[in-house]
């Protein structure tokens, strides 16, 4: 059982260049999300969809789309990407949302992005 | 004030020492509590669920202090593989959003 996988695990960009990551979950969960974390910061979301065909802004979504293609993938894109983009992003999945719901993350591995 | 704060950490501690981490959350409204455990260069993963009356998995014990609006963590007789940062994480909202603290670094040592 794979759970959450994403890739690249490491890409280097240039200033304005665009990018898609890939996250795909095989446990048939219903929620997905993108975070990114910085040194000295907590992770923090920037998408999320709670379910297919439902994508919301978290809480840093400026320079980002995402796509939930079907249940079990979400790509986060960077249509010109920016040194503030530099990076650790990763993918989750999560059986639902909701308030109030001890529901678990599972995290997919990571990838490391630099934009130079 | 951050929605979830933690002590920054390192902590250093021998093996087989007794650890305890802090964490105060702003939100009143908070539904869901959490530790999570991240390796280093890795994908954090959910160590324990926080619940009101206190619980405890082998050597970690995790308490809710609702009125204080304060989690703890305690792991006793350390291991050199609990080396890790741990991160507190709050659920609040009526999207459940996951807040994240910045997490706390732990070193174990011989």
């Amino acid at each position: 059982n794979a759970g959450v996988t994403q890739t690249p695990k490491f890409q280097v960009l240039k200033t304005g260049q665009s990018m898609t990551l890939q996250c795909a979950q095989d446990m048939n969960h219903n929620s997905m999300y993108w975070y990114r974390q910085d040194p000295g910061m907590g992770l923090r979301l920037i998408y999320y969809s709670a379910s297919e065909g439902t994508t919301d802004k978290g809480e840093v979504p400026n320079g980002y789309n995402v796509s939930r293609l079907n249940k079990r993938e979400f790509s986060l894109r960077l249509e010109s990407a920016a040194p503030s983009q530099t990076s650790v992003y990763f993918c989750a999945s999560s059986l639902f949302r909701g308030p109030a719901t001890n529901e678990k993350l599972f995290f997919g591995s990571g990838t490391q992005l630099s934009v130079l | 004030r951050k929605e979830v704060e933690q002590d920054p950490g390192p902590f250093n501690v021998p093996e087989g020492a007794t650890v305890a981490f802090n964490c105060t959350y702003s939100n009143s409204a908070s539904q869901s509590f959490f530790w999570y455990r991240q390796d280093c260069r890795k994908e954090p993963k959910l160590l324990m669920s926080v619940y009101s009356s206190g619980n405890e998995d082998g050597r970690f014990t995790a308490q809710l202090n609702r009125a204080s609006q304060y989690i703890s963590l305690l792991i006793r007789d350390s291991k050199l593989s609990d080396s890790a940062t741990y991160l507190c994480v709050v659920r609040q909202g009526s999207q459940g959003n996951l807040i994240f603290g910045k997490g706390t670094k732990l070193s174990v040592k011989p």
